[in-house]
């Protein structure tokens, strides 16, 4: 079984469209992260929740919105894609925020902006 | 600041062993990450040491900490070709801010 999923696993796009990537994970765990991974795979987190509620949100444009609808669930909305947004997205999730707790990774959204 | 660095590539024949270092700024660290990334693939977690142990070992794989000195390292025995991939090593901040280093390449020598 899966622990932390995503999809799509890929994703090509024209620059302006509008794009989700969804994220499940079923370790129970509450807290769920986004990072983006660039070309020279530099990996930076740019949001978390942690039960449902915003508790990272690094100095990411406007355009990028996460969605919470519940615990095992993290989307992340992109508005007005951009060349430079090419990436790939991974989602994380913990058991709790913060602290000591280990931070499993899903398998990656390869996003390519045309 | 918050800052991890690694070198970025490293090269070893199959059979030795492998060192991969990574240093890092944050004095309040309480626990570091070593997490493996296959080509093309997710991140897999390898190995963690709490700050305030100097060593762990987890069967190939010896996590050294030195918190006076910043520096942390992970060995790999007896190093495989299946051990070719890029190892991140991540410093842990609070709210679960995991800071990461540029990545090594591991390239393994038949």
């Amino acid at each position: 079984d899966t622990a932390v999923s995503q999809t799509p696993k890929y994703l090509v796009t024209q620059m302006g469209n509008d794009k989700s990537i969804k994220c499940e994970q079923n370790l129970g765990h509450d807290t769920m992260y986004w990072y983006k991974q660039d070309s020279k795979k530099f990996l930076k987190i740019m949001f978390s929740y942690n039960n449902k509620e915003l508790i990272i949100n690094e100095t990411v444009p406007n355009r990028f919105s996460p969605k919470s609808p519940d615990k095992a669930h993290l989307n992340l909305h992109i508005n007005s894609l951009e060349l430079g947004d090419s990436a790939v997205y991974f989602c994380a999730s913990s058991p709790l925020a913060g602290g000591t707790d280990t931070q499993y990774f899903g398998p990656g959204t390869r996003l390519t902006v045309l | 600041g918050e800052d991890v660095e690694q070198s970025l590539f490293l090269s070893v024949r199959e059979g030795d062993s492998s060192v991969i270092n990574c240093t890092y700024t944050d004095s309040s660290s309480t626990y570091l990450y070593w997490y493996k990334q296959e080509p093309g693939a997710g991140l897999q977690l390898l190995t963690y040491i709490f700050s305030n142990m100097d060593m762990k070992q987890d069967q190939r794989l010896t996590v050294l900490l030195n918190k006076k000195d910043k520096h942390l390292s992970l060995r790999i025995a007896d190093t495989q070709t299946g051990d070719s991939a890029i190892y991140f090593c991540a410093d842990l901040h609070d709210v679960g801010k995991l800071i990461f280093g540029q990545g090594t390449t591991l390239q393994v020598k038949p």
